[in-house]
């Protein structure tokens, strides 16, 4: 089975600020990584799919990257509503994993 | 616009079963993977398994195999998964959600409300 790892799991920032999160791979899954927004007891929101593609609605402060292995998640300027945990997903092979999480706090 | 309610909370002591519905609107039903997604409290999520709604086809996760099925009633638009053997680490909020295209998988963009399970003697 693949294997996804976040890193950081946990990341402090403050409103304005710039960051990025990655997400590696055990093996190579081309472009198919996914990434969702998760807040405190809601259901996770579907942010970006095939590693770049911005889901409908979603703010342009939001990109991905990557392809392979190494993968990233960046927010260009933290808004207070971007505050939550954030989850990367492969779709290149079942079982479907997601990365273990990274939570993001303001500082 | 798509719509997936998903049956209300259940408590079950261990050993037990438990069944969970989420009922789809909004779209042809057959067209579009459905998935299921667990949260264990303070926890991160983890993937159960998806079911192909037009012919039934499933995959599941391997640590699931033998206690978890995926079924689903094309009549009523709704998707089932039952759960057996029950133990107190199968607590969780359970989720489903449907695939973002009928293609290829892309990831899941709709999400049901989810349904809190508690496994507790």
């Amino acid at each position: 089975d693949i294997q996804l790892t976040q890193s950081p799991s946990f990341l402090s920032a403050s409103v304005g600020d710039r960051v990025t999160i990655t997400c590696r791979a055990s093996q190579g899954i081309s472009s198919y990584l996914a990434w969702y927004q998760q807040k405190p007891g809601k259901a996770p929101k579907f942010l970006i799919y095939t590693a770049s593609t911005l889901q409908s609605g979603v703010p342009s402060r939001f990109s991905g990257s990557g392809s392979g292995t190494e993968f990233t998640l960046t927010i260009s300027s933290l808004q207070p509503e971007d505050f939550a945990t954030y989850y990367c997903q492969q779709l290149d092979s079942y079982p479907l994993v997601f990365g273990q999480g990274t939570r993001l706090e303001i500082k | 616009q798509v719509q997936l309610v998903q049956s209300g909370a259940e408590v079950k002591k261990p050993g037990a079963s438990v069944k969970v519905s989420c009922k789809a609107s909004g779209y042809t039903f057959t067209s579009y993977y459905m998935h299921w997604v667990r949260q264990a409290p303070g926890q991160g999520l983890e993937w159960m398994g998806v079911i192909n709604p037009s012919d039934g086809g499933t995959n599941y996760a391997q640590n699931l195999q033998g206690r978890f099925t995926m079924t689903r009633d094309t009549s009523t638009s709704t998707v089932y998964m039952e759960l057996s053997s029950l133990r107190s680490e199968d607590t969780a909020m359970y989720y489903c959600a449907r695939d973002l295209t009928s293609g290829a998988a892309a990831g899941t963009a709709d999400w049901g409300q989810g349904t809190l399970v508690i496994v507790s003697s």
